[in-house]
């Protein structure tokens, strides 16, 4: 059974950086790309990056609002893939999610809460 | 703005068949498949449709789907009041080189 489970989200000022994280089990990681998205509160849903991989290069995609401030990485040894976010603006502030990039997402785990706020 | 248009909102009585409207451009629906997915508020989303038509794992068949050049639509009939959620299409965008979500549209089941 495919299983994410996000976490290392919380509060945090507006300039300083964060990792998530996302831990995965039940399917060959490495095998996969994984994307991350988030919902700000009361909007909808928004992909934030991908990683593919390492088979088709390990490279990174970003959604230009992130782009240059948040680096997704993954460590197919341990099937996590992580989402370090510098520059945090307020923004940022949203439940993020992580999942398998099949072109399709599922299932999705709860998210982790990131709130970027003075 | 989303690179894909969804209206924010539909409604249907229960037993009413509704359909929601996903728009786009040649570089994203018109090139590539269209997901869809379902969210309660509160709640993680759950896939509904994938590769334009496909109904996900132990969606019922109240709920299809297709595309048609740059535009996609949900359908769900014999609507019931647990079909009171939101629903996202979703896409690759071969310009923008990412995925792209819909605005969402808000589904009341009067």
């Amino acid at each position: 059974e495919v299983q994410v489970v996000e976490s290392g989200g919380g509060l945090v000022q507006p300039g300083r950086s964060l990792r998530l994280s996302c831990t995965t089990s039940g399917f060959a990681f490495d095998d996969y790309g994984m994307s991350w998205f988030r919902q700000a509160p009361g909007k909808g849903l928004e992909w934030v990056g991908f990683i593919r991989s390492k088979g088709y290069g390990g490279t990174t995609e970003y959604t230009a609002s992130v782009k240059g401030r948040f680096t997704i990485s993954r460590d197919d040894s341990k099937s996590i893939v992580y989402l370090q976010m510098k520059g945090l603006k307020t923004e940022d502030t949203g439940i993020y999610y992580c999942n398998r990039d099949d072109g399709w997402f599922d299932p999705w785990g709860q998210g982790t809460q990131v709130t970027v706020s003075s | 703005q989303s690179a894909l248009t969804q209206p924010p909102s539909a409604s249907g009585t229960p037993g009413q068949r509704v359909t929601i409207s996903c728009s786009g451009s040649i570089s994203n629906i018109g090139n590539n498949f269209v997901y869809w997915y379902q969210q309660l508020p509160g709640t993680a989303p759950k896939l509904l449709i994938y590769r334009n038509n496909q109904r996900a794992s132990g969606v019922p068949d109240r709920f299809s789907a297709s595309k048609s050049g740059i535009s996609a639509s949900l359908a769900i009939s014999g609507l019931r009041s647990e079909d009171e959620t939101f629903f996202y299409c979703a896409t690759w965008d071969d310009s923008l080189s990412g995925r792209v979500f819909g605005g969402g549209t808000k589904l009341t089941v009067l």
